[in-house]
């Protein structure tokens, strides 16, 4: 089983400003690891995500995240955030060594808050 | 266009009717959801269905009867809705082991 913790559930900062939106996971086997966005009253889109290679990834809208293995980790950042940033952002795991329909465990999110 | 859609988008409903809410993709993925956001936003899948077949069941009572006619729709059917089953299913699709999953905009289902 895998369980997903995103510490903050709610983070204030102003515009322009760097942000780090904390996630960490914990499972007895391999994982995808995924950033999913919420914008107020739609779907989930994808933000980016970590498959192999690399630990950094990066969105096209300036976000990126690193993978840490030995602290199970993947936190997510933003050098400086825009009003349109604010939304509510999970962390999300699904099994990479098994096939199938596995589907994808969240955390409970974190609500970021833009202030002008 | 859309790629996951689910109707209806908002649907609200007395205790003890029954409902069903409808999702198709049109991206050829052979792999569907569903699943529910709780008023906290927490996220939890319920079902998971491969080439139309059931795959994984999370403890989901059942009340709750996910049905596949094809590979490209996967529709939820509630009887007996209660008034904990207030919450926004969001429908998913998925093609291969190593992609992300597509949403649907997700209904917002109130039970009064």
């Amino acid at each position: 089983a895998q369980s997903v913790t995103q510490l903050d559930s709610q983070v204030p900062v102003f515009e322009e400003a760097p942000v780090e939106l904390r996630c960490n996971y914990s499972s007895s086997v391999s994982v995808y690891l995924f950033w999913y966005v919420q914008y107020p009253n739609q779907g989930l889109q994808l933000l980016l995500k970590y498959l192999s290679g690399s630990t950094l990834v990066e969105s096209i809208n300036g976000f990126e995240a690193e993978f840490n293995k030995s602290q199970t980790s993947f936190h997510l950042r933003k050098p400086s955030v825009h009003i349109s940033d604010t939304a509510e952002y999970f962390c999300a795991v699904r099994p990479s060594l098994r096939g199938g329909a596995d589907g994808l465990t969240f955390g409970k999110g974190t609500h970021l808050i833009i202030q002008p | 266009d859309t790629a996951v859609s689910q109707t209806p988008k908002y649907l609200v409903t007395q205790m003890g009717n029954d409902k069903s809410i409808k999702c198709e993709q049109n991206l050829g993925h052979d792999t569907m959801y569903w699943y529910k956001q709780d008023s906290k936003k927490f996220l939890k899948i319920m079902f998971s269905y491969n080439n139309k077949e059931l795959i994984i069941n999370e403890t989901v009572p059942n009340r709750f009867s996910p049905k596949s006619p094809d590979k490209a729709h996967l529709n939820l059917h509630i009887n007996s809705l209660e008034l904990g089953d207030s919450a926004v299913y969001f429908c998913a699709s998925r093609q291969g082991a190593g992609t992300e999953a597509f949403f649907g905009q997700g209904t917002r289902l109130t039970v009064v």
